[in-house]
């Protein structure tokens, strides 16, 4: 159980195309997930928190206009990446939360198998 | 703010030899203690956690004691093998629904 899947899982795009990246709990609801991006060879840097139904939160230092988060459903966000760049070249990965494990002490993050996008 | 701070790698050892990985957080309060694993291309992948003080987290051969008095949860292996080559990373959870915090990472080479 507690299966978070990302879809795709590879795209290379050209620059100035938007592309979008789907986050997908296939086993259990999630009120929040969590997307990351992490550099070559760097730790995951936390770009938003995307809670179902409301506004995703972002961290500092992230456009939010450039990297559009929705969270329509308990079993699905989706990250897009408007006017790529080459700089947005990155591995990003989400992660959610079982709604009915907020309460236990463990809350554990699952995190999806990432994305990893190349803009030409 | 809440941070944890992992010992610098790359670490490269032989197999069968003693792994430690470092990772002290700050104590704020009482968080959860996690340990991620990242493979080669790959997400991360849960390998062991702790929830209270003096817990010990077990998986795979790896162990991880939450230590209250030193705020640390280092990450230990007795024999490590070629197939524990990845990038560890050490994550508490301080509170309700908040995102997990990460440290830097730390890349194990194991050669034969």
């Amino acid at each position: 159980g507690a299966v978070v899947s990302q879809h795709p899982s590879r795209v290379i795009c050209k620059s100035g195309t938007s592309v979008k990246i789907e986050c997908r709990s296939l086993d259990f609801q999630a009120t929040t997930m969590f997307w990351y991006r992490q550099f070559p060879k760097k730790s995951l840097m936390l770009m938003a928190t995307s809670n179902e139904g409301s506004k995703a939160t972002y961290e500092q230092g992230v456009e939010k206009d450039k990297f559009l988060i929705n969270h329509a459903s308990l079993t699905l966000s989706t990250l897009t990446v408007t006017s790529a760049h080459p700089e947005d070249s990155s591995f990003y990965i989400c992660s959610a939360r079982d709604l009915w494990e907020l309460a236990s002490s463990y809350n554990e993050q699952f995190f999806g198998p990432g994305t990893r996008l190349t803009v030409l | 703010g809440n941070s944890v701070t992992q010992m610098e790698g790359p670490v490269t050892l032989s197999e069968e030899a003693f792994l430690t990985i470092n990772c002290t957080y700050t104590a704020t309060g009482y968080p959860s203690l996690f340990w991620y694993v990242q493979y080669p291309g790959e997400g991360l992948q849960l390998l062991l956690k702790a929830t209270k003080a003096d817990d010990k987290g077990s998986n795979k051969g790896f162990e991880a004691t939450y230590r209250k008095e030193t705020t640390s949860f280092h990450l230990e292996k007795g024999s490590v093998q070629v197939s524990d080559s990845a990038v560890y990373f050490c994550a508490p959870l301080y509170s309700g629904n908040t995102p997990l915090v990460f440290g830097k990472g730390t890349r194990l080479s194991v050669i034969a």
